[in-house]
Formats: structure tokens, C-alpha cells, sequence
């Protein structure tokens, strides 16, 4: 059974700061993503990581993948408050063909405080 | 963009009663999921359908079955609503795998609360 764990679950951080969320999986896949999740609201793609070593950035978030290592990181650099949501991994555990789905992990609330 | 649209925002239900969670999108996705969100345990699969009249059992279909008469439409039913089914349920679409970009689409949730 594939697990997907994330840490930390809570994430209290100041404006300006710099972190890194965690995300390990125990089941080989080259296939990883990371959402958005405001608060009341639905689940917004940010990443597609689809090869070991992959790295995407956009704005002040950068995730990337070691599939070697099945650890996949969601950097934060100089956080400001916008960025206060709750972010989710998810590993494709496909059977391969033109069906999958995704296990995701429990999610990381990030509140950025002034 | 695409658009996945659930049927209702909130829904209020008696234990016993059996419930349609209805879900459209508009962009031609052969993939349509359902997931159930709760505090403290993320999201979990119930079941996924990658074809019209197809579905495939998630991690929890318990309790849960699955209607995909047409391409656009996946419906969630809950053939008797049990206090424990009350959740948040979120609906995602997305194209076949093997495509440049297959990640989810989801609806903007039902919450539902079984009485």
C-alpha cells in the first residue's frame, strides 16, 4: 500500500522567512504533484513533476523531485502572507495505460504571520 | 479554463436516505474521480472512471457507488447515508496519462452532513 507522508503537518511562519515542506513516498513513481488549498475553498494545481530530478518553480515556490530518494520539496523563499494555504503532494501510482489516480499525502496548513 | 461544476455547495441529509452527488465538466476529460476530504486525513480516493460506463474502486468505496452514463457527467451515490459519510466531497477530472499535463481539475466541493 503506497504511502505519502508530508512534514511538517503545521507550519507557523514569519513574513520574509525561508522553509521547506517534505514530501516522501514508499512506492517507486516518477510522477508527482503539488496543490493549493485555500481556506473553504477547492484544491488549485501548482507543480507537475514528472521526471527524477525535475524542478519547478513559480513565483517564491520551488518543488522539486528525487525519485531515488522518493522525496519530493516545496521551498518557500521570503514568505508573505498570500502564501498562507494548505498544500498537498500527491504520487501517481498508476497501473499504467491511460488510467491512475493519485494518493495523497495529509497536507501541510503554512500560515505566515506579519 | 476547465470548469468542474458540482451539483450543490452544502447538503443536509438524514441517515438512511440514499444521495445523488452529481458532477459535469466542460473540457472533455476522459478521467473523472471522487475523493472525500477530512480534517486531519487529507484526501482519499472512492472511486475514478477513465471512460464512459468504466469506474474503478479508490480506497474507500465502501458504502459509495458510481454512475458515468455520459462522458461529462460523474455521479456519486450513497445508496443509505450514514452519519459517517459526512464530509466534504470533492470531484476532479483530467485528461488520459501520457498527455503533457494530467493533473487534476477539481469542483469546488459539496459539503454534505448526514443527520
Amino acid at each position: 500500500e503506497l504511502k505519502v507522508e508530508q512534514n511538517p503537518l503545521f507550519l507557523s511562519m514569519q513574513e520574509g522567512k525561508n522553509y521547506t515542506i517534505y514530501c516522501n513516498y514508499s512506492t517507486t513513481s516518477d510522477r508527482l504533484y503539488w496543490y493549493r488549498q485555500d481556506p473553504g475553498k477547492s484544491l488549485e494545481s501548482l507543480f507537475v513533476l514528472l521526471s527524477n530530478g525535475a524542478v519547478k518553480q513559480e513565483g517564491r515556490l520551488m518543488a522539486s523531485l528525487d525519485t531515488k530518494a522518493r522525496l519530493s520539496t516545496l521551498h518557500i523563499t521570503a514568505a508573505v502572507h498570500d502564501l498562507s494555504a494548505t498544500y498537498f503532494c500527491a504520487v501517481d501510482i498508476g497501473s499504467g495505460g491511460s488510467n491512475y489516480k493519485l494518493t495523497f499525502g495529509k497536507g501541510t496548513l503554512l500560515t505566515v504571520n506579519p | 479554463d476547465v470548469k468542474v461544476t458540482q451539483s450543490s455547495r452544502y447538503l443536509v441529509k438524514r441517515t438512511g436516505e440514499k444521495v445523488f452527488l452529481e458532477c459535469v465538466q466542460d473540457m472533455d476529460h476522459e478521467n473523472m474521480f471522487w475523493y472525500r476530504q477530512d480534517p486531519g486525513l487529507g484526501l482519499r480516493l472512492i472511486y475514478f472512471s477513465y471512460d464512459v460506463k468504466m469506474k474503478e474502486k479508490g480506497d474507500i468505496p465502501e458504502g459509495y457507488s458510481v454512475s458515468r452514463e455520459k462522458k461529462e457527467r460523474f455521479s456519486l451515490i450513497l445508496e443509505s447515508a450514514s452519519t459517517n459519510q459526512t464530509s466534504m466531497y470533492l470531484c476532479a477530472s483530467s485528461r488520459h496519462r501520457g498527455l503533457t499535463s494530467e493533473k487534476l481539475f477539481f469542483g469546488s466541493g459539496t459539503q454534505l452532513s448526514v443527520l
